[in-house]
């Protein structure tokens, strides 16, 4: 099985801040990765997809990169709607999520 | 508009069955891949089956030979049938359609998510 994970767990970051969360898969899965956004008793929201590609109506604020074993989702500038949790996603093998990054107030 | 409605879930008995339902409005979900990922209270996300829309169908080992996924075109709906169920099935079940192509499938829609509790 695939192995996710994603590192900082928690981060506090302020409204305006560049935000960059990383997540390590335990093999290569080429670019078959997706970040999900989720906020409190909701779903998760799909953001990005194979690596780098933004899903139709997500801000362009966020962005993903990466390949083989090493990703990243950035938020170039921090909007009081971006404090949620974001998972990462593999599904070269299966489907397996990372453990979850935090993105709360400073 | 494209949605996912699950409906099912509720507080049930260790060793007790419950089968959880999702409605599709906005495409078919026959013509999809439709998957259920289940996430235990405070926890991360568990995917747990598949149906492709061939009709082949796949399990996480944690729920294999006791739960089974399916589906009712003539409904548009999917559901997982869950028995034996035990404590750490506990979790909001949410559905979800895929989207991709060749080998490789992401999910791009997801329901709200139906809450299920195994106890006593």
């Amino acid at each position: 099985d695939i192995q996710m994970t994603q590192s900082p767990s928690t981060l506090s970051a302020s409204v305006g801040d560049r935000v960059t969360i990383t997540c390590r898969a335990s093999q290569s899965i080429s670019s078959w990765l997706a970040w999900y956004q989720q906020k409190p008793g909701k779903a998760p929201k799909l953001l990005i997809y194979k690596a780098s590609s933004l899903e139709s109506g997500v801000p362009s604020r966020f962005s993903g990169s990466g390949s083989g074993t090493e990703f990243t989702l950035t938020i170039s500038s921090l909007q009081p709607d971006d404090f949620a949790t974001y998972y990462c996603q593999q599904y070269n093998s299966w489907w397996t999520f990372g453990q979850g990054t935090k993105v709360e107030i400073k | 508009e494209v949605q996912l409605v699950e409906t099912g879930g509720g507080l049930i008995q260790p060793g007790g069955s419950l089968r959880l339902s999702c409605a599709a409005s906005g495409f078919t979900v026959s013509s999809n891949y439709m998957s259920w990922v289940r996430q235990a209270p405070g926890k991360g996300l568990e995917w747990v089956s598949v149906i492709y829309s061939g009709g082949s169908t796949y399990y996480a080992d944690s729920v294999k030979g006791r739960f089974t996924i399916s589906r009712d075109n003539s409904k548009n709906t999917l559901y997982l049938q869950m028995n034996s169920l035990r404590a750490e099935d506990t979790a909001v079940y949410y559905c979800a359609r895929y989207s991709g192509n060749y080998y490789y499938y992401y999910m791009d829609v997801w329901g709200k998510g139906t809450t299920v509790t195994v106890s006593s």
